[in-house]
């Protein structure tokens, strides 16, 4: 099964500076690569597909990039409601496998 | 609007069963390939089982966490989709998700998770 592998497992940040999020595979996923971000009490929301596709009414602060075992969420611009836990996940194989979480917290 | 229901959660003793069910609507089921993605207390998302769309020749897959012991199925004509939890273990203890694929409009696609369904497994 191929592994995510998340960093790091917690990132603090102030309102309005930048957040680099970084997701690794253990083997090559090409671009099937996901983003979710979950808040306390709510079911995960897609932000990202295809590792750097905004999904729907995700605002463009949020951006993925990254191809093959080296994958990087970017908040442009943090917002007080971007306060949560990050997960990737890959679709390339199966079985599908989340990475174990970013979570971001303020400073 | 694209709406998931989950039910059937409930406290289940080590050994035994439950039938997971969600009902889904503001879309045309049938056309869509589902998930059942799971999450342990305080702990992280497992994706668990998927179901392809068509009934006719339809494609699964299990976690190995599950494989053996969980039945995916669907009925498109009900629009519902079922999780049958069957040897179930402390550890299955968790809030369990029903997951679209992506569903896309305008060019711009999102996927729709219900609101989960809450299995505990306990003597």
């Amino acid at each position: 099964e191929i592994v995510m592998t998340q960093s790091p497992a917690t990132l603090s940040v102030s309102l309005g500076e930048r957040a680099t999020l970084s997701c690794r595979a253990s083997q090559s996923v090409s671009s099937a690569l996901a983003w979710y971000q979950q808040k306390p009490g709510q079911a995960p929301r897609l932000l990202i597909y295809g590792a750097s596709t905004r999904a729907t009414a995700i605002p463009a602060r949020f951006s993925g990039s990254g191809s093959g075992t080296e994958f990087t969420l970017t908040i442009s611009s943090l917002q007080s409601e971007d306060f949560a836990v990050y997960y990737c996940q890959q679709y390339s194989d199966w079985p599908r496998t989340f990475g174990q979480g970013t979570k971001v917290e303020i400073k | 609007e694209v709406q998931l229901v989950e039910s059937g959660g409930d406290l289940v003793q080590p050994g035994g069963s439950l039938r997971l069910s969600c009902a889904a609507s503001g879309f045309i089921f049938g056309n869509y390939n589902m998930n059942w993605v799971r999450q342990a207390p305080g702990k992280g998302l497992e994706w668990l089982s998927y179901i392809s769309g068509s009934t006719s020749s339809s494609a699964i897959y299990y976690a190995d966490s599950v494989k053996g012991r969980f039945t995916i199925s669907r009925d498109n004509a009900k629009n519902r989709l079922y999780l049958q939890m069957d040897s179930l273990r402390v550890e299955d203890t968790a809030v369990y998700y029903c997951v679209s694929a992506s569903i896309c409009s305008d060019g711009s696609c999102q996927t729709h998770w219900g609101q989960g369904a809450l299995v505990t497994v306990s003597s």
